[in-house]
């Protein structure tokens, strides 16, 4: 069992182009979250989906934006990328159940120039 | 005033110490509290789930909540090298699809 897997691991990206970061999960689990990580600043939300079809805003969603085609499957996507994106992306998921524990992904590491 | 306040470190203590890391937060809203072990370059993972007050004990791993003082505390007992790692205490309202609010986390170095 996989769990989370993402991709790419890492990316270098010329502002202005779009990228699209994926996320793919096999426990089944009900809700996913993608959040960037930044020196200083911790975790932060971006953006999350409880269920597939629906999502919805963190923290910060400005500049991102969210599918949820399906159950296992949450891509992020910039659409026209700027420095201040250069961070550490991570998706997590969780059951949605009572004991509602969030397991995350590895990451990908992204620069934006 | 930040939801959660997480003192960054670094915390440096010798292989075998007690180690203790703690989160104050604002919102007395919080009922659900979480521990999570980051290691460098890879993604969180959950150490501790703790509901309300009390303790709750896991190996060498020990969680404490007090409400009373929004106060929440991670022990590590005989401490290993291999512990060296940023912990992230994280908290909710709620359980079940629930958004975690997250310390900035603490990096422990434990040495040999």
């Amino acid at each position: 069992i996989a769990g989370i897997t993402q991709a790419p691991t890492s990316q270098i990206l010329a502002a202005g182009r779009r990228m699209t970061l994926r996320c793919t999960q096999d426990m089944r689990h009900n809700a996913m979250y993608w959040y960037r990580q930044d020196l200083g600043l911790g975790l932060r939300l971006i953006h999350y989906s409880n269920t597939a079809g629906t999502t919805g805003k963190g923290e910060v969603p400005d500049g991102y934006s969210v599918s949820r085609a399906n159950t296992d499957d949450f891509p992020l996507t910039l659409a026209s990328a700027v420095p201040s994106q250069t961070s550490v992306y991570f998706c997590a998921s969780s059951p949605g159940l009572e004991v509602d524990t969030q397991y995350f992904g590895p990451g990908t590491r992204l620069t934006v120039l | 005033q930040k939801e959660v306040e997480q003192d960054p470190g670094p915390l440096s203590v010798p292989e075998g110490a007690i180690v203790s890391l703690n989160c104050t937060y604002s919102n007395s809203a919080f009922q659900y509290f979480m521990w999570y072990r980051q290691y460098s370059r890879k993604g969180p993972e959950l150490l501790m789930y703790t509901y309300s007050s009390g303790n709750k004990e896991d190996g060498r791993f020990t969680a404490q909540v007090d409400k009373s003082s929004k106060y929440i505390s991670l022990f590590i007992r005989d401490s290993q090298p291999s512990d060296s790692a940023t912990y992230l205490c994280a908290m909710t309202r709620r359980s079940g699809y629930s958004t975690l609010t997250f310390g900035k986390g603490t990096m422990l170095l434990v040495s040999p």
